[in-house]
């Protein structure tokens, strides 16, 4: 089953513009990880974010963790064409336990 | 590239067969998970090998059966095949930290037909 849900499940931005999306989970985590997505190919590590923090930045991405409502927001700043891809929260109970993913963002950028 | 291998990348099967997936870990990564990930879904794990022994499993029917071999490589085994077993099939090797972010090979997409 889905731990998290990500929302909108689409979004379409012009280049340039910022992209935010969001995730809510159900239960107490130790961290939180986004992947991004390429057409149906395998996933990539952008960023993690641990239980006890409240933001984190990489480059463009900027993540926030509120585990009072039990939810993350990415935000892609100064977004290109390249960005185009599904984004997905994956959640973390403990280390080296499984990820439990969301059903994603697809995100259009367009040129 | 996460340095994580699968093979093969697409494979087309009848239902009632059998599918045997393989993947590479990355270099000095102990685990290995599996997850499905059907169209237009968010990947769902099956199970994870940690040093050879099954460590962990997902709400998967035991058709669904795996191997990790002494150099962390990892097999997974589909028995008599259903059509809701068309999916991608993600591999994800990571090492036994605290916190483990997990480096995902490139997919096998599984057909059933």
């Amino acid at each position: 089953s889905q731990q998290g849900e990500e929302d909108p499940q689409a979004l379409s931005i012009q280049e340039g513009e910022n992209a935010t999306m969001n995730c809510s989970y159900k239960t107490s985590i130790n961290n939180l990880q986004w992947y991004r997505q390429n057409s149906g190919r395998g996933l990539v590590h952008l960023i993690l974010i641990r239980s006890n923090e409240r933001e984190k930045h990489s480059g463009r991405l900027r993540v926030t963790l509120d585990t009072s409502k039990k939810s993350s927001s990415l935000l892609i700043t100064a977004s290109r064409a390249a960005d185009t891809a599904s984004y997905f929260c994956a959640t973390q109970r403990s280390g080296n336990t499984p990820l439990v993913f969301g059903k994603g963002t697809r995100l259009s950028v367009i040129a | 590239e996460t340095g994580v291998t699968q093979s093969p990348t697409h494979l087309i099967k009848t239902r009632g067969q059998q599918v045997t997936l393989r993947c590479s870990s990355q270099s000095g990564h102990n685990t290995v998970s599996w997850y499905q990930q059907a169209l237009g879904q968010g990947p769902q794990f099956i199970f994870q090998y940690y040093r050879e022994e099954e460590n962990g499993r997902g709400n998967f029917p035991p058709r669904f059966s795996g191997l990790q071999f002494p150099n962390y490589s990892s097999e997974l085994n589909v028995n008599a095949l259903e059509l809701d077993d068309s999916a991608l099939y993600l591999c994800a090797s990571s090492w036994d930290r605290v916190e483990s972010e997990q480096f995902f090979g490139p997919g096998t997409r599984l057909t059933v037909l």
